[in-house]
């Protein structure tokens, strides 16, 4: 079945590096533009960031720009978020998404992270 | 990215119907046809329920349909069942290629 895994989250310190994977399943990965999207405890949804098909072009939010590098191995059909410089107000949960038409069709289970000393 | 703006709650008793609306700007929602709906219940992921304004996934129920005027999308709920009661987000893609959430909308079923 069509599945998103995340792995990577965990406690990291204010100014740490931390890097997330996503592994899909299902369907044929290199067709498909992919999103990084987070949710902070008790909070809304917030787009971070998505990268196209062949690797071609990639965009941030504001909150994370100069941040953070989203990356793709269609061979591998993986997805990957490098975050640097990381702030408390990082602390979320990261969803890896597909997206279809700009809109966010199928959801990993998501990966906490939190940044706390 | 200015957050798009949602209602903080709306309720509704089973059976009645709802709308949850969504308001942006030019830039974003007024601009394209890049407008989607989520549902997520506590403690779960998301769910798509609309994508480009009004076209419904498979397997959404189609007591959930999605228009747009202007600047401003609605997400209307009919037949209303305890089990839509959740927290509802828009979502639209804007003029800078980036995409924006709206803040969420509980949906409350008396």
């Amino acid at each position: 079945q069509v599945q998103l895994v995340e792995s990577g989250g965990g406690l990291v310190k204010p100014g740490g590096p931390l890097r997330l994977s996503c592994a899909a399943s299902g369907f044929t990965f290199s067709d498909y533009y992919m999103s990084w999207i987070r949710q902070a405890p008790g909070k809304g949804l917030e787009w971070i960031s998505y990268i196209t098909s062949s690797s071609s072009y990639t965009n941030y939010a504001d909150s994370v720009k100069g941040r953070s590098t989203v990356s793709r191995d269609n061979a591998k059909n993986s997805l990957y978020l490098q975050m640097n410089s990381l702030r408390v107000e990082d602390t979320a949960v990261y969803y890896c998404v597909r997206v279809s038409s700009y809109g966010f069709d199928i959801w990993g289970q998501g990966t906490m992270v939190t940044v706390s000393s | 990215q200015s957050a798009l703006t949602q209602p903080a709650s709306v309720s509704g008793s089973p059976g009645q119907s709802i709308t949850i609306s969504c308001t942006g700007t030019s830039s974003d929602v007024g601009g394209y046809n890049y407008v989607s709906w989520y549902q997520q219940h506590p403690g779960k992921v998301p769910k798509l329920m609309i994508y480009e304004v009004s076209n419904r996934p498979s397997g959404v129920s189609n007591r959930f349909s999605g228009s747009k005027s202007g600047n401003a999308a609605s997400l209307t709920i009919s037949g209303l069942q305890a089990e839509d009661g959740a927290d509802y987000y828009c979502s639209s893609y804007t003029t800078s290629s980036t995409l924006v959430f709206g803040g969420g909308t509980k949906l409350t079923v008396l």
